[in-house]
Order: C-alpha cells, then sequence, then structure tokens
C-alpha cells in the first residue's frame, strides 16, 4: 500500500549545524505535506508544511522542500539549536482530510 | 497545543476495565481524530469523526469505541477487548475545507498503562 517512510531514523548534529531531515513517499497522487515535530511526552506540533504546487516553503530556520519527480521530501533547520532535539515526522494528505505518518526521525542536537 | 486538551495526561488500568480518555477542542474544528502512538513508530488511526453523531473506523478500531456527541469533544473508550492497550493516545483535529489547509492540530497526549 501507499506509505510514507524516512531514510535515517536518528541524526546527530553539532549545535549550529544546519539539519537535513528527508522524508520519501510513494503515492503520487498526495497533494499536501506536513512536517511535526515532537518532543518526549508531548504532542506533535506543526512545523510547516507545503502543496503539491509548490517545491520550496520556508519559515523561522526551517525550509521544507518537494521533489515531486523523485517523490522525496526534505525539512531544513538551520542553526541547529538544543531546544530542536525532538523526533521529527512527515505526514501526506491524500485523501480528504487523512494524513498518512512516517515513522520519525530523532534529531540529537550536541553542545 | 493549539486549543486542544487531553486528559489524564496518565492513565493506568487493570486488565478487564473499561477506561475513558477525554478530548476537548475550543478551535470550532469539524473534524477529530484518534491516533496510538506505539515506542519508535508513527501514529496509527483508530477512529475519526468528520462532523458531529457521525465517526469512522481507522486502521486499528478494534477494541475502542467513541462517541461525537458535541462539535467539541471526542472521547476515546478504550475496552477490555483491546488486547494490547499500553501505548500513547493523540487527539487532534482540524477544520476541513478552509481555503488551504488540513492541517491536524494535535493535543498534548494521554499515556496509557496496563498493570
Amino acid at each position: 500500500g501507499e506509505s510514507v517512510g524516512l531514510h535515517l531514523p536518528t541524526l546527530s548534529v553539532q549545535e549550529g549545524d544546519n539539519s537535513i531531515i528527508n522524508c520519501a513517499y510513494s503515492n503520487s497522487a498526495s497533494d499536501y505535506f506536513i512536517w511535526y515535530k515532537q518532543e518526549s511526552g508531548k504532542g506533535p506540533q506543526f512545523i510547516i508544511d507545503i502543496r503539491s504546487n509548490m517545491d520550496k516553503r520556508q519559515g523561522q530556520r526551517v525550509t521544507v522542500l518537494l521533489n515531486k519527480t523523485v517523490k522525496h521530501l526534505s525539512l531544513q533547520i538551520a542553526a541547529t539549536q538544543p531546544g530542536d532535539s525532538a523526533v521529527y515526522f512527515c505526514a501526506e494528505n491524500n485523501a480528504g482530510n487523512m494524513l498518512t505518518f512516517g515513522g520519525g526521525t530523532r534529531l540529537m542536537v550536541k553542545p | 497545543d493549539g486549543g486542544i486538551t487531553q486528559s489524564p495526561k496518565y492513565l493506568f488500568r487493570k486488565e478487564g476495565q473499561n477506561v475513558t480518555l477525554s478530548c476537548e477542542q475550543n478551535l470550532n474544528h469539524d473534524a477529530m481524530y484518534w491516533y496510538r502512538q506505539d515506542p519508535g513508530q508513527g501514529l496509527r488511526l483508530i477512529y475519526y469523526s468528520q462532523i458531529v453523531n457521525d465517526f469512522q473506523k481507522g486502521d486499528i478500531a478494534e477494541g475502542y469505541s467513541v462517541s461525537r456527541e458535541k462539535k467539541e469533544s471526542f472521547p476515546l473508550t478504550v475496552t477490555s477487548a483491546q488486547k494490547n492497550p499500553t501505548a500513547f493516545y493523540l487527539c487532534a483535529s482540524t477544520n476541513p475545507g478552509t481555503g488551504g489547509t488540513d492541517t491536524q492540530y494535535f493535543g498534548p497526549g494521554t499515556r496509557l498503562t496496563v498493570l
């Protein structure tokens, strides 16, 4: 079936460096993608989203890139800070208001 | 947590008991969802409701029940038929058709442990 997955389960970066978290999706009909951040013991927080008619969207310190040719989504975090340490996961919307979630990547920021 | 509250934060259940998890939202969202999250895994959909007095089974509905009597409330009951209920339960809501976003906003979660 259709699925959303992540390439790297754990990413360790030095404080101040840029982070890149990747996500592959398989449903070419998906038209909306979301990145969430989840800290331990808390609910997921919305970070940024992108629609399929765009290939890049920027927020505060975060950028999402969408490559529809290879069905790839990435989240870039600039100047990573200790507070960025969390699990990040992507989600795709391909049928009404239903989201399919990836398994998540744990980002660890070293001081 | 975007106007979505879940209670309790921690819940302990004895085997054979039913327990009900609360989810309330003041975002005026039409659609609400319940997910289950197990350690190191993604979210799995239990039930969802697109409108008051209507709800649909998700991917793992067995052993769970819901109701949607009010727009702002979507309680989840974990019944004794659920064989492995220990997990982190997340409630979410969204407002379909608001002209641009289908983002689901999540509550803080309830961690259920079976003793």
